[in-house]
């Protein structure tokens, strides 16, 4: 299965400090989502994008957070202040539009707020 | 909002076992996918079944679309099943069903 790549794997952050997160998306994709999960927990869904523009946030994602498209393939998202209760699995994903179907997700970031 | 309802929450099961997961839903099933999150954190896309029935090795999947329910079967568990099954449609997630297989 094509694999979405993730970085850093692991990042830990002073709190307060802004951080960035990594996605590079497989070709052939259409959407692209955002999702966190604190340790033990569900995955929760953070933003979907759609031909470059946010189709839909949940109330998790606040002005806190952003995403962007920086050189036409790689995906951010940023964590303007990070808090403690950022800390948690940052995972990201693409919809396949092959036989396979479905979504694909990436190895994930695992973020740290000390 | 769409509501994922996983079940069991916790199940344990000696090593060549069989089991059943359920996952119910609150909205018309349109992208149902099932995933296991393996002990390392990793989200591996098991199955895309909005409908029907599909079968990969040990692993089958149903989902009845008209009674909003999806069902994964796992035959002859193995240690490496161990971790947590999650269901998802229109990619929002249940709970999960966290499986212990022992030897």
């Amino acid at each position: 299965e094509p694999e979405v790549t993730q970085t850093p794997s692991h990042q830990v952050t002073q709190m307060g400090q802004e951080v960035i997160l990594r996605c590079v998306p497989i070709s052939n994709h259409l959407y692209f989502y955002w999702y966190r999960q604190i340790l033990g927990q569900k995955v929760e869904f953070l933003v979907s994008f759609y031909n470059n523009e946010i189709s839909e946030k949940s109330e998790i994602f606040d002005d806190q957070f952003s995403v962007e498209r920086p050189d036409g393939s790689n995906f951010t998202l940023k964590i303007r202040s990070t808090k403690l209760e950022d800390s948690a699995m940052y995972f990201c994903a693409n919809l396949l539009r092959t036989q396979l179907g479905g979504y694909t997700f990436g190895s994930g970031t695992r973020l740290t707020v000390v | 909002g769409i509501q994922v309802e996983q079940s069991p929450p916790d199940l344990i099961l000696q090593e060549g076992a069989n089991s059943t997961l359920r996952c119910n839903f609150s909205d018309s099933v349109n992208n149902l996918q099932w995933f296991h999150q393996n002990p390392w954190g990793q989200l591996i896309n098991l199955f895309y079944i909005p409908s029907g029935t599909k079968q990969n090795g040990r692993l089958s999947a149903t989902t009845v679309a008209t009674e909003r329910y999806s069902l994964l079967y796992i035959s002859s568990s193995q240690t490496t099943d161990s971790g947590v099954y999650f269901c998802a449609n229109d990619m929002r997630f249940g709970a999960g069903t966290r499986l212990t297989v022992k030897p």
